[in-house]
């Protein structure tokens, strides 16, 4: 089945920096991407999804990058800011898995002043 | 808004005692999700439903039983908890549609000595 890797577990960056995380999925059939936020002690939220014909997606203050050959997935949160530290998890949906999602392991980041 | 509920909020069950956390959902999702996080392994999938009086096993689904009274109710159910289920379990419910996120409830924090 369906297996995805993220990294890094944890980064720390200085504000105003760019924090980068990536996700690489084994299933060539994966089809919707997401991307959660969890704050600590809170729930997750969803930052944003993404279709596998998108490549380039901008939210405020991110983007999320799609690289079907590689089957990789990026956020890159640009200028971060004390209020990004959370905990960001990427879920992948391929068809043989129905509506389950598989997530990764999660990153932990940290923004400094 | 979409909404999920789940409760207790935290709770402190002994080891052999039995457990039931309770989710509920007003999002009118045929699906519904119960996962359990554990430092560095994300979340990982215990049972699912996609219809009331049906569920399905997940990816870690032995020491754990599921039910589906309702499409608004999903419940877990640890018959005999056990040191090694302390983690925060969270529900999540979501539309039957490839595109579909998966709207998450705040989490249950069980602790079993």
């Amino acid at each position: 089945g369906e297996q995805v890797e993220q990294r890094p577990p944890h980064l720390s960056v200085r504000e105003g920096d760019s924090a980068f995380i990536t996700c690489t999925y084994t299933d060539p059939n994966s089809y919707y991407f997401f991307w959660y936020k969890q704050e600590p002690g809170a729930s997750l939220q969803l930052l944003m999804k993404v279709f596998s014909s998108t490549e380039i997606n901008e939210g405020q203050g991110f983007t999320v990058l799609l690289n079907k050959k590689d089957k990789r997935l990026s956020l890159n949160l640009t200028a971060a800011h004390p209020g990004d530290s959370a905990a960001y998890f990427c879920a992948v949906r391929a068809t043989s898995s129905g509506q389950k999602l598989v997530f990764g392991q999660g990153t932990i980041l940290k923004v400094y002043l | 808004e979409a909404a999920v509920t789940q409760s207790p909020r935290s709770k402190v069950a002994v080891t052999g005692g039995k457990v039931t956390l309770s989710c509920h959902q007003t999002n009118n999702h045929d699906y519904m999700y119960w996962y359990r996080q554990d430092t560095g392994h994300g979340l990982r999938l215990i049972h699912y439903s996609y219809v009331a009086d049906s569920t399905e096993k997940g990816d870690i689904p032995d020491g754990y039983k599921a039910s589906r009274p309702s499409q608004e109710n999903f419940s877990l159910i640890l018959e005999l908890a056990s040191l090694s289920q302390t983690a925060v379990y969270f529900c999540a419910s979501s539309g039957d549609r490839g595109y579909a996120e998966q709207f998450f409830g705040p989490g249950t924090r069980l602790t079993v000595l």
